[in-house]
């Protein structure tokens, strides 16, 4: 299985701050790479997809980038909405797998 | 617009087999254009994949699931299942249905969630 390795597993942000979420690879999956968003009692929320095209419907200030093994996933103006725990997912391969998550809070 | 809906008993008793069901509406289960997938969630933990099947009803699980998990399409209810057998407390969770589509690679529909205990 390939493992994803997210940090950190925690941050605290304001509102307005720039915040940015790394996902690591434990093999070359190219850039078979999506990030999602989860809050408290919801289903997860797909944001970004082949490591860097933006859903639709997903606001801008989202943003990913990487291939490979490295991964980003950047939020550039953090906003009241935004915190909730993000997940890496690869869909490289079978299994797909996912990050432990990062959980964004309020600063 | 894809929805997916998931059902099954809340409760289970260890070593019992865990039984679920994902309704899809809003397209035929077998059109051919997704997989057909499975995900679970303990309380305060992240996401763990279970596996996934297609209309023809070839399958891929999680390993380390493998030995105890089986999935099937039900096309004429337009349902899928999981079953997962000699379930511990550890089983316990939030049990997604989640569509991959066959020409892309991420999932994005995904059901509500429902929670399955593991308790005698």
């Amino acid at each position: 299985d390939i493992q994803m390795t997210q940090s950190p597993s925690s941050l605290s942000a304001s509102v307005g701050d720039r915040v940015t979420i790394t996902c690591r690879a434990s093999q070359n999956i190219r850039n078979y790479l999506n990030w999602y968003q989860q809050k408290p009692g919801k289903a997860p929320k797909i944001l970004i997809y082949g490591a860097s095209s933006l859903e639709s419907g997903v606001p801008s200030r989202f943003s990913g980038s990487g291939s490979g093994t490295d991964f980003t996933l950047t939020i550039s103006s953090l906003q009241p909405d935004d915190f909730a725990t993000y997940y890496c997912q690869q869909s490289y391969s079978n299994p797909r797998t996912f990050g432990q998550g990062t959980k964004v809070e309020i600063k | 617009q894809v929805q997916l809906q998931e059902s099954g008993p809340g409760l289970v008793k260890p070593s019992q087999t865990l039984s679920l069901t994902c309704t899809v509406s809003g397209a035929s289960i077998n059109s051919g254009n997704y997989y057909w997938n499975w995900i679970r969630q303990p309380a305060g933990k992240g996401l763990e994949y279970i596996g996934r099947i297609y209309t023809s009803g070839s399958t891929n699980y999680n390993p380390s699931l493998k030995s105890r998990v089986t999935m099937s399409v039900d096309t004429s209810k337009n349902h899928f299942s999981l079953k997962l057998s000699s379930v511990t407390a550890a089983d316990t969770a939030v049990y997604y249905c989640a569509t991959e589509g066959y020409n892309y690679y991420y999932m994005d529909v995904w059901g509500k969630g429902t929670t399955v205990i593991v308790s005698s």
